[in-house]
């Protein structure tokens, strides 16, 4: 069955250090979403990106932040220089557009952990 | 603005019993609304969604729930909980004519044996 694949699985970074977290989306779907997971809170939306630009983005994902999609099958998201608020479980999904082009239900990868030290 | 409430953060129940978990949203228009799971360390799993199709949804694993359109509710249910049903729950919204999908705060769902 397909299914979103994300790495690392877990990654421990300095503060201040740029961080990259790559995720390969399930083939045939066009959205791309990150959230993230502050541990023992609630799942937070970051960006949501289509047609290789971004649709959505809350007021988490500031100047900070950047996703790209640098070839046909990953999407990766960085964190330039990382806070130790930025600890947290990072989930990338995607989604198919479906018959009538809605964009269906959310496909996650297993996460990654990021400990900001 | 759309929004999605989850009024419980713990449930209990033991084992065999029925599970009720609870979720009201907020919006202006028809929504799509969506369960997910989240076992210990896992990612997050669909359990079943709603898209202005059938209003009582049946999911993987036993779950269903039904979409109240006059009580902006979509609440979650099961017949008889198992010890593997122990998990985090996530009701899910997604804000039409957008990519954006809200989370609830969750609902920790516990099962005694």
């Amino acid at each position: 069955e397909p299914e979103v694949t994300q790495t690392p699985s877990h990654q421990v970074t300095q503060m201040g250090q740029e961080v990259i977290l790559r995720c390969v989306p399930i083939s045939n779907h066009l959205y791309f979403y990150w959230y993230r997971q502050i541990l023992g809170q609630k799942v937070e939306f970051l960006v949501s990106f289509y047609n290789n630009e971004i649709s959505e983005k809350s007021e988490i994902f500031d100047d900070q932040f950047s996703v790209e999609r640098p070839d046909g099958s990953n999407f990766t998201l960085k964190i330039r220089s990382t806070k130790l608020e930025d600890s947290a479980m990072y989930f990338c999904a995607s989604s198919d557009p479906g018959l009538a082009g809605d964009p269906g239900e959310l496909f996650f990868g297993e996460g990654s952990r990021l400990t900001v030290l | 603005a759309q929004s999605v409430t989850q009024l419980d953060s713990h449930v209990s129940v033991s084992e065999g019993t029925p599970v009720l978990l609870r979720c009201n949203y907020s919006s202006s228009y028809s929504p799509s609304l969506f369960w997910y799971v989240q076992h210990p360390n896992k990612g997050l799993q669909l359990l079943l969604k709603y898209t202005s199709a059938a209003t009582l949804v049946k999911g993987i694993n036993g779950f269903e729930a039904e979409f109240k359109k006059s009580e902006t509710s979509f609440h979650l249910t099961k017949p008889s909980a198992h010890m593997s049903d122990a998990a985090e729950y996530f009701c899910v919204v997604r804000i039409s004519g957008t990519y954006k999908y809200i989370f609830g705060t969750g609902t920790r769902l516990k099962v005694l044996a």
